[in-house]
Order: structure tokens, then C-alpha cells, then sequence
């Protein structure tokens, strides 16, 4: 078990940007989660899928958000025309849910975005 | 959607002193987990505690599903325990982990 991997760990881009992040997740975790997360804050949803399907996104995902998981395996999250108010840590989360039962989320290490 | 509130929001302890840190929400769960995230921003997992007591070292909690609360205990603490605590919980119909504003912790020698 090899934990949930995200890639890059720090990103710093100029505002118009555009910026990808990607997230390998516990293998065998059938759900994967974004999160975004600013300073002093606790994390905060932004979608996630159920294999490959997206299955609920949060108000926060502007259209500039785009997230994939094309073969419900790893998953990408861009941003299209990055902004000031874009920085901050992305974490990406997985989970094996059970009949019932919302099963425990592991996180990944977080992809720390500056957007200058 | 659920509400998650944790008290107190800032901790100073001294090394050795035991400590603990509530979390309430506002609807029934059948996911509560605490997190410690680390100065380096990963969220470590600490508990999944849906209901009961666990223990794991120094740490325990307790969530009592019916009064809608859980609670972290940390005994004896160090300064490596510093950081922020986090509580999160889904609801039976939610399908996303909602956290709390968490409580930050610092020991000092």
C-alpha cells in the first residue's frame, strides 16, 4: 500500500496560466476526492468520482475547473487562467466505500499552488 | 449540509500536559474522522470513529452519535504533537467528508 501520490507537490505559475495536477490513488479505492484548502482554513470539497464518473461537483469549481479520471484509475485536476485567489493546497483523497457505509478517506501529501 | 465545529480553536499546552479537543456537528454521521495535519500540510489519519472509543497510544477518542459530538484526547503531549486538528464527517446521505475549522496545537517545552 503505497498511499495516495499527487504530483506536483509546489506549483508557481503567473496568473493566466493554466496548471495540471495529478493524484494517484490508493490502488484498489474505487472513490477519489479534490479538496482545496487556504491558509487558517479547513479543507474544502470540490468533486469527486466514483471510478470514472464524476459524480458531484462543489459551487467552488468554476468552469476555469476541469477534473478527469478517465479510466478510474489516477486523476487530473486543471486550472485554465489561474488567479490570485487560485492559491492554495490542493489535496486529493481516496476511499473504498462499503455497502452502507462512507468508507475512510487517506489523503495525499497536497499539491501547494502560488499563483503570482 | 452538515455543520462541523471544533472548540477550541487555539491550544497552547506544555510538554507533558493532557489535552482535549471537541468536535460537534449538527446531524447524524456514519463517518467521523481525526486528522493531525502536519507543518508540511499532509492530513495524517488518527481515528475513524463513527461511534465509540479508540485508543492508540497516547491518543484516544470517543463519538457519541446520539449527542452528536466527538471528542480527541491526547495525554502526556510532545512538541511533536503541535500542529492542527482536524474533524470531518459525512452524514448518511452526504456523499463528501465535511471538516471542521480545527483546533491548532502548540506544545512547548
Amino acid at each position: 500500500d503505497t498511499g495516495v501520490s499527487q504530483d506536483p507537490r509546489h506549483k508557481i505559475t503567473k496568473r493566466g496560466q493554466n496548471v495540471t495536477f495529478r493524484c494517484d490513488p490508493i490502488s484498489e479505492h474505487n472513490r477519489l476526492y479534490w479538496y482545496r484548502q487556504t491558509l487558517g482554513q479547513g479543507p474544502e470539497f470540490l468533486t469527486y468520482f466514483q471510478n470514472e464518473a464524476q459524480l458531484e461537483k462543489s459551487r467552488l469549481l468554476s468552469d476555469r475547473f476541469s477534473a478527469e479520471r478517465p479510466k478510474g484509475s489516477f486523476s487530473t485536476l486543471e486550472i485554465q487562467r489561474t488567479e490570485q485567489g487560485d492559491s492554495a493546497m490542493y489535496l486529493c483523497a481516496s476511499s473504498y466505500p462499503r455497502t452502507g457505509v462512507n468508507g475512510e478517506l487517506f489523503f495525499g501529501e497536497g499539491s501547494r499552488l502560488t499563483v503570482l | 449540509g452538515i455543520q462541523v465545529e471544533q472548540s477550541p480553536p487555539d491550544l497552547i499546552l506544555q510538554e507533558g500536559a493532557n489535552s482535549t479537543l471537541r468536535c460537534n456537528f449538527s446531524d447524524s454521521v456514519n463517518n467521523l474522522q481525526w486528522f493531525h495535519q502536519n507543518p508540511w500540510g499532509q492530513l495524517i489519519n488518527l481515528f475513524y470513529i463513527p461511534s465509540g472509543t479508540k485508543q492508540n497510544g497516547r491518543l484516544s477518542a470517543t463519538t457519541v452519535a446520539t449527542e452528536r459530538y466527538s471528542l480527541l484526547y491526547i495525554s502526556s503531549s510532545q512538541t511533536t504533537d503541535s500542529g492542527v486538528y482536524f474533524c470531518a464527517a459525512f452524514t448518511g446521505t452526504a456523499s463528501k467528508l465535511t471538516f471542521g475549522t480545527g483546533t491548532r496545537l502548540q506544545v512547548t517545552l
